[in-house]
């Protein structure tokens, strides 16, 4: 069984700081979305990424593949309370199934 | 274009009794995607259906169960409800597996 994991699993920073989340695997998956998820609404998807080492970036979001392809980060820059959210990342492990992660619950204070 | 939409948007059932959600993909998609959502968890995959057929399903008991209809959309049966299925259901739709555009969910309560 695939399973990722994420860290922190709650994050309360305040507005204007930078933060990063992580996602984390112990087996190799193919490709690798990050997606947040508000209160009460189903996870939107942000980016997609499926090349080891690749780098994108998303107005103040950094999103990082991992070179090994078993882990990947998202960068927050100055945070703002728009931002708060929970923060999920989820994998294509080969298994015609996308696995989620625990997820990050974010708050930012204004 | 019309998202994934999802109904009812709340559902109040008793112990034993079944419960059916219903998603529409958006239009072109023919993938359908179940998930379950029980507070403070990740998403846990529950089913996936492609042109009317079941492809793959998680590990969930077989009163878990579903369909997909000539049209792509989809319904989830829930028989001899549980009180550990209450969740916030979630139905994504996608073209070829790429990107999940999901529903805002049904938050199904078992009393």
């Amino acid at each position: 069984t695939q399973l990722l994991e994420q860290s922190p699993q709650f994050l309360s920073i305040q507005e204007g700081e930078n933060l990063t989340v992580y996602c984390n695997s112990s087996s190799v998956f193919s490709s690798l979305q990050w997606y947040r998820q508000e209160p009460g609404e189903g996870p939107v998807l942000l980016v997609t990424v499926v090349t080891g080492g690749e780098v994108k970036k998303l107005k103040r979001l950094t999103f990082q593949f991992g070179d090994a392809r078993k882990d990947s980060s998202l960068h927050i820059t100055a945070a703002q309370p728009g931002d708060t959210g929970l923060y999920l990342c989820a994998a294509d492990f080969g298994n015609e199934k996308l696995t989620f992660g625990t997820g990050t619950r974010l708050t930012i204070i204004p | 274009e019309a998202g994934v939409t999802q109904s009812p948007t709340h559902l109040i059932k008793t112990r034993g009794q079944q419960a059916t959600l219903r998603c529409s993909p958006i239009s072109g998609h023919t993938s359908v995607y179940w998930y379950q959502q029980a507070l403070g968890l990740g998403l846990q995959f529950l089913l996936w259906y492609d042109e009317g057929e079941e492809r793959n399903r998680g590990n969930f008991p077989p009163r878990f169960s579903g369909r997909q209809f000539p049209n792509y959309s989809s319904e989830l049966n829930v028989n001899a409800l549980e009180l550990e299925d209450s969740a916030l259901y979630l139905c994504a739709s996608s073209q070829q597996g790429v990107g999940y555009t999901f529903g805002s969910g049904t938050r199904l309560t078992v009393v």
